[in-house]
């Protein structure tokens, strides 16, 4: 079955700098991959997905992420960090009628 | 536009007593879940439908059961709450398969807590 592997519970940066968050990816078909964003008390939205069409994946609100095959991996950026950034990020990855999440990356951003 | 809802948001338990964590939908989506989410392990798939009448056990099923009699509505049962039921849930829908890339709409989630 297809799984997630997110590198990293906790990664904070200051305001103004990079955000990258990593994901590793084990899947035996080519995948349907996805960033959910949750904030604080609400439910997850999605950031971005890759369905192959493409290698880098433009989101909403500034991310990206950029599917590379050799390296079964599917890392999700944004140039410049915002204070409303700081957010559970979450990684997942189609498994037919099932998606399956990695555990999380916390983001915090300092001023 | 309501999208999907949960009720309620906050539920307390006793260690064998029994609820329903209602889920609605009004996106006519054909497939709805539920997940549980705990600290360090993301989201777990507790049971899914694809359709009316149609439902199947995702990774962590034990002490949950569901039903699909309407398109719009998905209960999730607790039949005896454990202290290890304790979590988060949230309830999520799209409009096909994941193998198409459709994107998940999730509830606002019920936090339970069993004594």
């Amino acid at each position: 079955a297809q799984s997630v592997t997110q590198l990293g519970s906790h990664v904070s940066v200051s305001e103004g700098a990079l955000v990258l968050l990593r994901c590793n990816y084990s899947s035996s078909v080519p995948p349907y991959l996805f960033w959910y964003v949750q904030y604080p008390n609400q439910g997850l939205q999605l950031l971005l997905k890759y369905t192959s069409a493409a290698t880098l994946v433009k989101g909403i609100n500034g991310f990206e992420a950029e599917f590379k095959k050799s390296e079964t991996s599917f890392h999700l950026t944004k140039p410049s960090a915002h204070m409303s950034d700081a957010a559970e990020y979450f990684c997942a990855v189609s498994n037919d009628y099932k998606l399956s999440f990695g555990a999380g990356t916390t983001v915090t951003v300092r001023a | 536009n309501a999208g999907v809802t949960q009720t309620p948001k906050f539920q307390v338990l006793k260690t064998g007593q029994s609820m329903t964590l209602q889920c609605a939908q009004d996106m006519n989506h054909e497939y709805m879940s539920w997940y549980r989410q705990d600290p360090g392990m993301g989201l777990r798939l507790i049971h899914y439908s694809v359709g009316a009448g149609i439902t199947d056990q995702g990774e962590v099923p034990n002490g949950y059961n569901v039903s699909r009699s309407t398109t719009e509505d998905f209960p999730l049962r607790l039949l005896s709450a454990a202290p290890s039921q304790t979590s988060v849930y949230f309830c999520a829908s799209r409009k096909g398969s994941d193998r198409e890339g459709e994107k998940l709409f999730f509830g606002s989630g019920t936090q339970l807590s069993v004594l």
